[in-house]
């Protein structure tokens, strides 16, 4: 049983076209984030989500649109995708800690996106 | 600004090394502090929460010094299955938590 599952594992699209990755935790989490690594492996938050309400919103283009219909799903809409979006998006989860903030995350295996 | 900085390495490194690798933040009031561990093209998995007091895990001990801001992660008696990205992640706080991740230092273990 997976904990925290991504689809597509790998997305080959063209410059220009809309594409999603979907996120599902059956953790039991009430918080779900979207990361991002680029080709130098750093890894950075998009967008986080405590029980469907959008928490943390980075600065990240309005061409990416997250969704959460519900506390374990978090999708990532793109439109518009630049050779620049490619990368590796990461969803992950977590269980809020209270205001110590301790949050452990789960990671999913990863989308690698190309935009060619 | 949120910063968490790492030596990128790599560290190479041969069988049953020990080897230590440090990371420094940049926001004093930063109240947990972990290293994760992240495989050639895997997720970032965790290793370790990092304590005040300091905590060790097997081989792996990790110590967390407030006053200068940085946080270590020693490595003793390195194996082979120990070659991997070790990644720095500190939480910058609130209720909701805003976990900042280091770029990582990649570790090497040879033969």
């Amino acid at each position: 049983d997976t904990a925290v599952s991504q689809t597509p594992k790998y997305l080959v699209t063209q410059m220009g076209n809309d594409k999603s990755i979907k996120c599902e935790q059956n953790l039991g989490h009430d918080t779900m984030y979207w990361y991002k690594q680029d080709s130098k492996k750093f890894l950075k938050i998009m967008f986080s989500y405590n029980n469907k309400e959008l928490i943390i919103n980075e600065t990240v283009p309005n061409r990416f649109s997250p969704k959460s219909p519900d506390k374990a799903h978090l999708n990532l809409h793109i439109n518009s995708l630049e050779l620049g979006d490619s990368a590796v998006y990461f969803c992950a989860s977590s269980q809020h800690q209270g205001n110590s903030g301790a949050n452990v995350l789960t990671f999913g295996a990863g989308s690698r996106l190309t935009v060619l | 600004r949120k910063e968490v900085e790492q030596d990128p390495g790599p560290f190479n490194v041969p069988e049953g090394a020990t080897v230590a690798f440090n990371c420094t933040y940049s926001n004093s009031a930063s109240q947990s502090f972990f290293w994760y561990r992240q495989d050639c093209r895997k997720e970032p998995k965790l290793l370790m929460s990092v304590y005040s007091s300091g905590n060790e895990d097997g081989r792996f001990t990790a110590q967390l010094n407030r006053a200068s801001q940085y946080i270590s992660l020693l490595i003793r008696d390195s194996k082979l299955s120990d070659s991997a990205t070790y990644l720095c992640v500190v939480n910058y706080g609130g209720s909701q938590g805003n976990l900042i991740f280091g770029k990582g230092t990649k570790l090497s273990v040879k033969p």
